[in-house]
């Protein structure tokens, strides 16, 4: 069974561009959350989708920031215009459960996109 | 709100060496604590999953335990190998689904 996926698996782009990531969870897995991990400091979750649902946004740093997540499948994470502070790790995990919601919920972590802005 | 807290920040050890790396959480209402690996270019691998109701796991040359009330996990690594290089996050839920990660150790095992 393939696991999560990310892509790219690097980015480089200069200040004031647009990236768009994208992931693709493990089949059947109706939860997918995106994280964030800035250099030197501990990972952080952005947002969670249940299907194609945002479920909670609530780490999601500012309006700059637009995840998607159309029919319910792979998601799509857009930073436009992208800053400097927003270099770093971009990591995707999926889950399987009924809502995502519970603490028993095992989340399955991506490779992560790594994202340089310039 | 909970802080996770992984000390030491790096580690460099010869291979065979026993080792142990530290994680401390400031909420000790925790529904149970991970230890994932990371490889560089890799996602997160989970090593080890402690209930709130567990003093510890084991898996094969791995042995985390755990001290809710003083709010503290270690992870214990026997007869470390070179392969054992990596990064090593430790995560806590509590009250909430949405885990809260330590900045991690990052060990390197020279041969």
């Amino acid at each position: 069974e393939a696991g999560v996926t990310q892509f790219p698996s690097h980015s480089v782009i200069e200040k004031g561009q647009t990236v768009t990531l994208r992931c693709d969870p493990i089949s059947g897995h109706d939860n997918l959350y995106w994280y964030r991990r800035v250099m030197g400091k501990e990972i952080k979750f952005l947002l969670h989708f249940v299907k194609e649902s945002k479920q909670d946004e609530s780490g999601m740093p500012n309006n700059r920031f637009l995840a998607e997540r159309t029919g319910g499948t792979y998601s799509t994470l857009k930073v436009q215009p992208a800053e400097l502070e927003d270099s770093g790790v971009y990591f995707c995990a999926s889950s399987q459960g009924s809502s995502g919601r519970t603490l028993t919920d095992t989340q399955y972590f991506g490779p992560g996109t790594r994202l340089t802005v310039l | 709100k909970q802080e996770v807290t992984q000390i030491p920040a790096a580690l460099s050890v010869p291979e065979g060496e026993n080792l142990v790396l530290n994680c401390s959480f400031t909420d000790s209402a925790i529904y149970n604590l991970q230890w994932f690996r990371q490889d560089p270019g890799k996602g997160l691998t989970s090593l080890l999953l402690i209930q709130s109701s567990q003093r510890e796991q084991t898996s094969g040359r791995l042995n985390a335990s755990l001290d809710k009330s003083s709010g503290r996990s270690t992870l214990y690594i026997a007869a470390s190998q070179p392969g054992d290089s990596a990064t090593y996050l430790c995560a806590v839920k509590g009250g909430s689904y949405i885990p809260t990660f330590g900045r991690g150790t990052s060990l390197i095992v020279h041969p």
